[in-house]
């Protein structure tokens, strides 16, 4: 079995620029959500994507997009960045959602945002 | 408001002694909470989930209680080691259909040997 996979590991970015990163979920989880990690704090959630749709989304703006393939697959894209964008990305898979639960969270490494 | 608190000063004890970690919320009423584990520049790792009608579950060396009227949750490491040394965060589902977890900011266990 395949654990979550997040590429790159580590990024740079000036501000202005837009950035994608990329998540494969871990095999059989057919949803995946995306968190932003700022330092000493705990993840805040971005969104989620279901079936290739959004399912639910936290409080950011408009420039932080997603996709979600046929292969579950995932991307992150953020346009416009500023330098509080800066923090950890994480992404995480989970099976199919029973009830409206959300349920055990596996989650990625994540990939590091810095932005100057 | 809504919140998730965690102590955000690290807990420093000794190897063998029991780890007792608190989890509160306001203005939630979550059906259960979920305790992860996260290591330096690593993501989280899934430890326990706890439903508002369980009180107590435990797995291993690892317990958790969950008390709805206080609106509290004790995760416990018994018999502490070194390699427990790690952050850990509690997380809930406000249960607004919005299929998001939120986390508190976790709390930092240093296990000395």
């Amino acid at each position: 079995e395949t654990g979550v996979t997040q590429s790159p590991t580590h990024l740079i970015k000036t501000r202005g620029q837009q950035v994608t990163l990329r998540c494969s979920s871990q095999s059989g989880h057919n949803t995946v959500s995306w968190y932003q990690q700022a330092l000493g704090q705990g993840p805040q959630f971005i969104f989620q994507y279901y079936r290739e749709e959004e399912n639910g989304r936290g409080n950011f703006p408009p420039r932080f997009s997603g996709l979600q393939f046929p292969n579950y697959s995932s991307e992150l894209n953020v346009n416009a960045l500023e330098l509080d964008d800066s923090a950890l990305y994480l992404c995480a898979s989970s099976p199919a959602l029973a009830g409206g639960e959300t349920d055990e969270q596996f989650f990625g490494p994540g990939t590091r945002l810095t932005v100057l | 408001s809504q919140k998730i608190e965690q102590n955000s000063e690290a807990l420093n004890i000794q190897e063998g002694k029991t780890a007792t970690l608190t989890c509160n919320y306001t203005n939630y009423s979550p059906a259960y909470l979920q305790w992860y584990r996260q290591d330096p520049g690593r993501g989280p790792v899934f430890l326990l989930l706890i439903r508002e009608n369980e009180k107590e579950k435990r797995k291993e060396r690892l317990k958790v209680t969950f008390d709805t009227t206080l609106k509290q949750s004790l995760f416990h490491i018994t018999a502490s080691q070194p390699a427990d040394s790690a952050t850990y965060l509690c997380a809930l589902d406000p249960m607004d259909s919005s299929y998001k977890l939120i986390f508190g900011s976790g709390t930092r266990l240093l296990v000395r040997p």
